[in-house]
């Protein structure tokens, strides 16, 4: 079935890097957007960038701009996504989903991120 | 940017009782572009509606979605009690995405 798994916990001391990988399955991984999301302990959904595997494009929320990049292996169809400078409010659970967007005849329809990752908790702790 | 404000912030009903739920965009959203998620506990967010007003696959007819330009609304029929999560509303955006804040549904 179509599944998105995500690589395990991390803990990362303030300052350092984070590289969470989001492995696809069921599906062919050029088919479809990838975006991030996280969600900080207690709070809502956040939404950090995105990638078209196909092409390598990446686009990515302003509060991010310069400290996350979204990079693909085609090869193992995984995309993942690394946050520099982490500090203590980078502490959350990060999200993968596929994000489903047709084109037919010029038209645009958008079917939601319909595929989730399970979710990677990532601590930020010195 | 595209700004998403639900409310309420918390809504507090008994199992039976309907739940209307708003999406408030700060600029007008293509229907086609707006979706809401339910979050339990714990669990990765679950797409329940696209293009404002689609049930995704397996959701339930009590699920319903309205709504165009800046208004927006998820109504829960009759409430089960697996319904009571928190729920998010989102835009999609050709470079950017956006989600509400979410309302969480509680039991009274």
């Amino acid at each position: 079935q179509v599944q998105l798994v995500q690589s395990g916990a991390e803990v990362k001391k303030p300052g350092a890097s984070v590289k969470v990988s989001c492995k696809a399955s069921g599906y062919t991984l050029t088919t479809y957007d990838i975006d991030w999301v996280r969600q900080a302990p207690g709070q809502g959904l956040e939404w950090m960038g995105w990638m078209d595997p196909n092409s390598g494009d990446t686009g990515y929320a302003q509060k991010f701009q310069g400290r996350v990049t979204i990079t693909r292996n085609i090869s193992i169809s995984t995309v993942s996504m690394e946050l520099s400078s982490l500090t203590s409010e980078d502490t959350a659970v990060y999200y993968c989903a596929r994000v489903v967007l047709t084109i037919r005849r010029g038209v645009y329809t958008y079917y939601g991120m319909d595929v989730w990752g399970q979710g990677t908790t990532v601590t930020i702790s010195s | 940017e595209i700004v998403l404000t639900q409310s309420p912030g918390t809504l507090s009903l008994s199992p039976g009782e309907r739940a209307t739920l708003s999406c408030r965009a700060t600029q007008s959203v293509s229907n086609t572009y707006l979706a809401w998620y339910q979050q339990k506990a714990g669990q990765a967010p679950r797409l329940l509606i696209y293009g404002a007003s689609n049930r995704a696959t397996g959701i339930p007819d009590r699920f319903s979605g309205s709504g165009s330009g800046t208004d927006f609304t998820l109504t829960i029929s009759r409430l089960e009690p697996e319904d009571f999560a928190v729920y998010y509303c989102q835009q999609y955006g050709t470079s950017l995405r956006t989600f509400g804040q979410g309302t969480k549904v509680e039991i009274k």
